[in-house]
């Protein structure tokens, strides 16, 4: 059974600090993998989704990476803004085939500070 | 991308009653799927929605307490039955569209309280 975790649970850093959240997974064969953003009450925004076959996917100042063999992906932000402040999740899918169901880490809780 | 509208955004109700939540997709849906986030918590997968026949319920969630339909491509429901203060969530539903690949979009949720 799939297992993701995601470490810290909470991070608070200066504005224009770069931002490292971490995702482990434990079955290695995934399919892709994806980062979402959650503000507060709200529901999921998606962020960068990676393809097995990728090593990182880029998408303005946000970077995730992905190494399969070691079940690890990091999203890094660039020069964070309180704008960014939100919980961080990110998702696997739960069988190895596309489009298919998620199962999430427990999220990363991000605090910019101005 | 895909715009993901759900309804209501959120309701208080009492114990014992039961609520329809409706979720709208404004583009062709591949797979479509609604999943619970407990106060505090990550989101859990409760089912997927089938078109034109019965949703496939994930281990601890049945059909009698979370009836769910899904008439056409891009339309799907999902009742709350005989809710209890326990059932208090977001429930948020979630499609992969068909020009997205293996994108999932989720809607804004719909924030329940139960009294």
């Amino acid at each position: 059974k799939q297992e993701v975790t995601q470490i810290p649970a909470a991070l608070s850093v200066p504005e224009g600090e770069n931002l490292v959240l971490n995702c482990s997974f434990t079955d290695s064969a995934i399919y892709n993998l994806q980062w979402f953003r959650q503000d507060p009450g709200k529901g999921l925004t998606s962020l960068l989704l990676i393809q097995s076959s990728q090593r990182e996917q880029t998408s303005g100042r946000l970077n995730a990476s992905l190494d399969k063999s070691s079940g690890r992906s990091t999203l890094y932000i660039a020069a964070s803004q309180p704008g960014d402040s939100a919980t961080y999740l990110c998702a696997v899918p739960m069988i190895k085939a596309a489009g298919n169901k998620l199962t999430f880490g427990g999220g990363t809780r991000v605090l910019v500070k101005p | 991308s895909a715009v993901i509208s759900q309804k209501p955004s959120r309701d208080i109700c009492q114990r014992g009653t039961s609520l329809t939540i409706q979720c709208q997709v404004d583009s062709q849906v591949t797979m479509m799927f609604w999943y619970r986030q407990q106060p505090g918590q990550s989101l859990t997968l409760i089912a997927t929605a089938n078109q034109g026949s019965e949703a496939t319920y994930e281990s601890g969630f049945v059909i009698d307490k979370f009836p769910i339909s899904r008439p056409n491509l891009t339309f799907s429901t999902l009742t709350v039955s005989n809710m209890s203060p326990e059932d208090s969530s977001i429930y948020l539903c979630s499609a992969v569209v068909s020009r997205s690949r293996e994108t999932q979009y989720f809607g804004p949720g719909t924030r329940l309280l139960v009294l």
